[in-house]
């Protein structure tokens, strides 16, 4: 069964810093990767994603995340970071459509 | 193209009584995904349903939990007798056949 693994259950950074959001995954094949941000009493907004092809995939509000499969990870990051980016942030995988597993999260504090 | 609405937003109900949740999914999609957050975790898979079919209800409990999304209306998620263990962010995503979720903005359920 698939898994995926956010380490970092908690994070905080400080405005205009860089940001690195870890995500491991455990699948049987190279699957779909997410990446997802919520903000407090919301829903999901999709950052990025990746189904093939180029391996650091660029999103929205100026993220990018890299598959690596030797090291099955998809880490998100981002060169510098805003106050607004402060939420929770939540790596998923899934097969063909639909039906992902996410990870428990990792929530962002920014420090002004 | 509306996104994916989810109804009503916020929902409390007493321990016993039923409690109905809807989703309608963007249009021209006819893949519905239902999860649920509860507080502090990640969003759990329950059920994956095209128009009058369930195709993997896997994360589904056992009882009091049904779906069904049929040939006209919105997709239903139906709790029956609900208990305080209830309480949580109950998401519905839809989806073409490329494997993209759009999530809608959930409802949110307390058991009091």
């Amino acid at each position: 069964a698939q898994s995926v693994t956010q380490p970092d259950i908690h994070i905080t950074v400080s405005e205009g810093a860089s940001l690195e959001l870890r995500c491991n995954y455990s699948y049987g094949a190279t699957p779909y990767l997410f990446w997802y941000v919520q903000s407090p009493g919301q829903g999901l907004q999709l950052l990025l994603k990746y189904f093939s092809g180029d391996t650091l995939v660029q999103g929205i509000k100026g993220f990018e995340a890299e598959f690596k499969r030797s090291q099955s990870s998809f880490n998100l990051r981002k060169p510098s970071v805003h106050w607004s980016d402060a939420a929770e942030y939540f790596c998923a995988v899934g097969l063909n459509a639909g039906k992902s597993t996410f990870g428990d999260g990792t929530t962002l504090t920014v420090k002004p | 193209n509306a996104g994916v609405m989810q109804n009503p937003r916020h929902l409390v109900r007493r321990r016993g009584q039923e409690a109905r949740l809807r989703c309608s999914p963007m249009k021209g999609h006819s893949h519905v995904y239902w999860y649920r957050q509860l507080p502090e975790e990640g969003l759990k898979f329950m059920v994956y349903l095209q128009k009058e079919n369930i195709i993997d209800e896997s994360g589904m409990p056992k009882e009091r939990f049904s779906a069904e999304f049929p040939k006209e209306g919105p997709s239903i998620l139906r709790i029956q007798q609900v208990v305080r263990g209830d309480s949580a962010a109950y998401f519905c995503a839809s989806s073409p056949m490329t494997g993209e979720e759009y999530f809608g903005p959930g409802t949110r359920l307390l058991v009091l």
